[in-house]
């Protein structure tokens, strides 16, 4: 299947920096990719949908300014958490979703990348 | 809305047993249906994916079930072991929208 890669695999930041999430699928290209998150024992929560050339589509309650999402390329989208805060510690999981082939419109995920602020 | 139910939300077995994963969904307008298994503090790994089109799908000791009209989905596990224990996860595709997910069922298996 593809495969999805996520950078960092962890992070731990202080308190008011701003911390960069890639997500890149390495086999395939794609159109689309989402963002989620996960709380402790919860389940994925979506943040945004991001389409490559276009601004992300946020989910409601998600605050557009505070999680900035680019989609530069069509194997590259970034979450960038500004001026993080404790209660912005989550697991962050990226998605690629297949545009062709076989696999139209299945959804590949990233290993996801735990973020800690302190 | 699309909303995605899992029942049981936890489930304790003791190895060799089959048992049985619920999950329904309120919209039967989907593309395909995916189970996943999470470990605790990892990813998700894709257990088995099933199109629309489709009653079922096996995988080893799995197999997923769905009936789309009901808005239904069942993952069996034949023959459980320690190995699984882990969150499993439904998740519904509806064409152009990213994965709805349920909250999961965390299974425990004892030797």
């Amino acid at each position: 299947g593809a495969v999805v890669s996520q950078h960092p695999s962890w992070v731990i930041c202080k308190s008011g920096t701003s911390v960069k999430i890639e997500c890149r699928s390495l086999d395939f290209q794609a159109t689309t990719m989402f963002w989620y998150r996960q709380f402790p024992k919860q389940s994925l929560m979506l943040m945004a949908t991001s389409n490559e050339g276009s601004k992300a589509t946020y989910e409601q309650g998600v605050e557009k300014d505070k999680f900035l999402i680019n989609h530069a390329s069509l194997t590259l989208s970034t979450l960038t958490v500004t001026s993080a805060h404790p209660e912005d510690s989550s697991f962050y999981i990226c998605s690629a979703r297949v545009d062709t082939g076989v696999s139209y419109n299945e959804q590949f995920f990233g290993p996801g990348t735990r973020l800690t602020v302190l | 809305k699309q909303e995605v139910t899992q029942i049981p939300a936890a489930l304790s077995v003791p190895e060799g047993e089959n048992l049985v994963l619920n999950c329904s969904f309120t919209d039967s307008a989907i593309y395909n249906l995916q189970w996943f298994r999470q470990d605790p503090g990892k990813g998700l790994t894709s257990l088995l994916l099933i199109q629309s089109s489709q009653r079922e799908q096996t995988s080893g000791r799995l197999n997923a079930s769905l009936d789309k009209s009901s808005g239904r989905s069942t993952l069996y596990i034949a023959a459980s072991q320690p190995g699984d224990s882990a969150t499993y996860l439904c998740a519904v595709n509806q064409a152009g929208t990213a994965l709805i997910f349920g909250k999961g069922t965390t299974l425990s298996v004892s030797s």
